[in-house]
């Protein structure tokens, strides 16, 4: 399975921009880009995926590098109810998770 | 809420009971997972159904019996469970296919 490079924490002001790297530099052509948070005392929650083009939805936006090496996911606005570990995952022809370390978003009043 | 129900929500138990852990959904999905988060590790995946076949075991000890009677029902039969196998445990469901997985609340487990 292809691996995921996260930062291990990032910190964020309540309705800003958030900004989650996430590199995969031996990510293959048919690899989708998966990004799923688990916020305390639950389990993890589907964020968002993607395959080559950026991708936006209710609850964030996935912009992924032309060379698919890296991809970001952005919240467009924090809130408290973001604060969470955000995971990215990638899979190929498979529905098996496998989940790192991710990252641990903290976010201030 | 996701629509994936677990219980109990917590479990203790001896290293010599047998208990079982129970996960429901009536999302109409076909596929079902459980996973285990130990504390400061990653998840990692026990057991994938799909149409109530076992499609992956993931080198669990035979001391985890995964069970899945429907589509709508998943158990984790545990029995001489050690200290080591406390961790919450997750259940998951999906259309099998899709890539979006669905998690219950989780088992917190102590065994004791």
């Amino acid at each position: 399975d292809a691996k995921t490079t996260q930062p291990n924490s990032m910190e964020s002001n309540e309705e800003e921009p958030v900004h989650l790297p996430c590199n995969h530099s031996t990510i293959s052509g048919t690899d989708y880009i998966h990004w799923y948070r688990q916020l305390p005392s639950q389990g993890p929650e589907y964020v968002i995926h993607g395959l080559t083009s950026n991708v936006n939805n209710r609850m964030a936006s996935l912009a992924i590098a032309e060379d698919r090496k890296s991809s970001t996911l952005i919240l467009h606005r924090a809130t408290l109810r973001d604060a969470a570990v955000y995971y990215c995952i990638l899979t190929g022809n498979t529905d098996k998770l496998i989940f790192g370390t991710g990252t641990r978003l903290q976010v201030f009043p | 809420e996701t629509g994936v129900t677990q219980t109990p929500r917590h479990l203790v138990m001896g290293m010599t009971n047998k208990k079982s852990l129970k996960c429901e959904q009536h999302l109409g999905h076909n596929a079902m997972y459980w996973y285990k988060q130990s504390a400061k590790k990653p998840l990692e995946l026990m057991f994938v159904y799909n149409f109530k076949e076992q499609t992956e075991n993931n080198s669990v000890p035979s001391r985890f019996s995964p069970e899945c009677p429907n589509s709508s029902h998943l158990f984790l039969h545990l029995h001489t469970l050690q200290p080591e196998d406390s961790a919450l445990y997750l259940c998951a469901s999906t259309i099998s296919g899709s890539y979006e997985q669905y998690f219950g609340p989780g088992t917190r487990l102590t065994v004791t």
